[in-house]
């Protein structure tokens, strides 16, 4: 089935150390996004490319960086990470602005 | 700046109750609307949308919302609510031109309890 998938489920990691999310996709989707969300709160918009054009939301810590070499596959690095990074991280793709298909999330651990 | 709101943070239901979750925006143009779920431990899911057309939209397992343009509200309905409802329901706007992200309102818990 055509999905949204993200790499690993849970990753944890060392306060400081650089850390990389994955995401890929098989909707061949133009829009690709990520999302911080922590408990009970809303998926919080850190950046997004449409096609190959970088939109980095204005309150996005300089800390997180992406990069897409395809249309198929997203990267959220974290060069780092400190405790209040501690989160799920959403992967999202979309047609233009029509509705986003989410993959599962990672959920990152700051130790 | 486009804003979402869902007044009500956390609502407790019994069983076949009536569900009705508030969900207001603040943008004056056209929009896309959604309604998205997510369900313990699981990743969120669309649950119905509006694009254009009929007012009244219905989605899966039984809901359905109004979009009122008069009061940009797109509130959530459900006649008669079931255990499995538990869940965070979000309310999202998006403009309807060019590229524009989701604008994702705070969030609303829903417990229903037998």
């Amino acid at each position: 089935d055509a999905m949204v998938i993200q790499n690993p489920r849970y990753q944890v990691t060392q306060f400081g150390k650089p850390v990389t999310l994955s995401c890929s996709q098989t909707l061949n989707h133009n829009v690709m996004y990520w999302y911080q969300q922590k408990s009970s709160q809303a998926p919080k918009l850190l950046f997004h490319y449409y096609d190959k054009d970088f939109n980095n939301e204005a309150d996005t810590p300089d800390n997180f960086q992406s990069r897409r070499p395809n249309t198929s596959f997203c990267f959220l690095d974290i060069r780092s990470p400190g405790l209040g990074d501690a989160a799920m991280y959403l992967c999202a793709t979309s047609s233009g602005s029509l509705e986003q298909y989410f993959g599962p999330g990672t959920r990152l651990t700051v130790t | 700046a486009q804003s979402v709101s869902q007044h009500n943070h956390h609502v407790i239901l019994s069983e076949a109750a009536s569900l009705e979750l508030g969900c207001n925006y603040s943008y004056g143009g056209t929009v896309n609307l959604f309604w998205y779920v997510q369900y313990p431990g699981q990743h969120l899911q669309l649950l119905l949308k509006y694009l254009s057309g009929d007012p009244l939209v219905k989605g899966i397992k039984g809901f359905e919302a109004e979009f009122i343009k008069s009061k940009f509200s797109f509130n959530l309905r459900k006649p008669s609510v079931q255990w499995s409802d538990t869940a965070e329901y979000f309310c999202a706007v998006s403009r309807n031109s060019g590229n524009t992200p989701l604008v994702f309102g705070k969030g609303t818990r829903l417990s229903v309890i037998a």
